[in-house]
């Protein structure tokens, strides 16, 4: 099955300063990247996703790049923000299959 | 997207009981998932509620320990059977509207088994 690895574990920037998780995966068919922002108390929200045909995508302050070739995907959060503390998980799915495989999370705190 | 319920969200029971956790979505949706995240983890996955036939269970997770109801395309449950204090975890449960690959996580039910 998929194996997904998500680094660093935890993450600590100063205000202002741009954020960076990766993942790597092991399932080729994979073809669907979200990845979720969970906030203590609260479910995981969605934030952004790619799909398996786009190298990029941005939306304001947070991008999510892929590498199809060498698996791996990662997310990019710029001029961060104290609210942007959270855990954010990264995941990977399959159209065909409806299920996603999560990684393990990263704690981000922000610094003011 | 979708908007998630979740009730209750929260309870303290006892072990050996049991408590059935139920889950409204505010449309049709065409798949719903239970996971389950216990403090400082991941999310693991249940098992796939399908509407009017059995779940589908993750490898690690039996219908005897987790039984799952889905009458309908908005609305489903899960219940956490005698359970022990291995149980205390927060459960989840999350859709795919069917429109995209997007899927949807309701606030969680906090469980605490002493």
């Amino acid at each position: 099955g998929e194996n997904v690895e998500q680094h660093p574990s935890t993450l600590s920037v100063q205000e202002g300063d741009s954020a960076v998780i990766k993942c790597t995966y092991s399932d080729s068919a994979s073809n669907y990247f979200p990845w979720y922002k969970q906030e203590l108390g609260k479910g995981p929200q969605l934030i952004i996703d790619i799909r398996s045909n786009v190298g990029e995508k941005k939306d304001q302050r947070i991008a999510v790049t892929l590498n199809k070739t060498a698996k791996h995907f990662s997310l990019h959060i710029t001029e961060t923000q104290p609210e942007d503390s959270a855990v954010y998980f990264c995941a990977t799915g399959n159209t065909n299959a409806g299920k996603s495989t999560f990684g393990d999370g990263t704690t981000l705190t922000v610094k003011p | 997207s979708a908007v998630i319920s979740q009730k209750p969200s929260r309870d303290i029971c006892q072990r050996g009981t049991s408590l059935t956790i139920q889950c409204q979505v505010d449309s049709q949706v065409t798949m719903m998932f239970w996971y389950r995240q216990q403090p400082g983890q991941s999310l693991t996955l249940i098992a796939t509620a399908n509407q009017g036939s059995e779940a589908t269970y993750e490898s690690g997770f039996v219908i005897d320990k987790f039984p799952i109801s889905r009458p309908n395309l908005t609305f489903s449950t899960l219940t956490v059977s005698n359970m022990s204090p291995e149980d205390s975890s927060i459960y989840l449960c999350s859709v795919r509207t069917g429109l995209s690959d997007e899927q949807y996580f309701g606030p969680g039910t906090r469980l605490t088994v002493t």
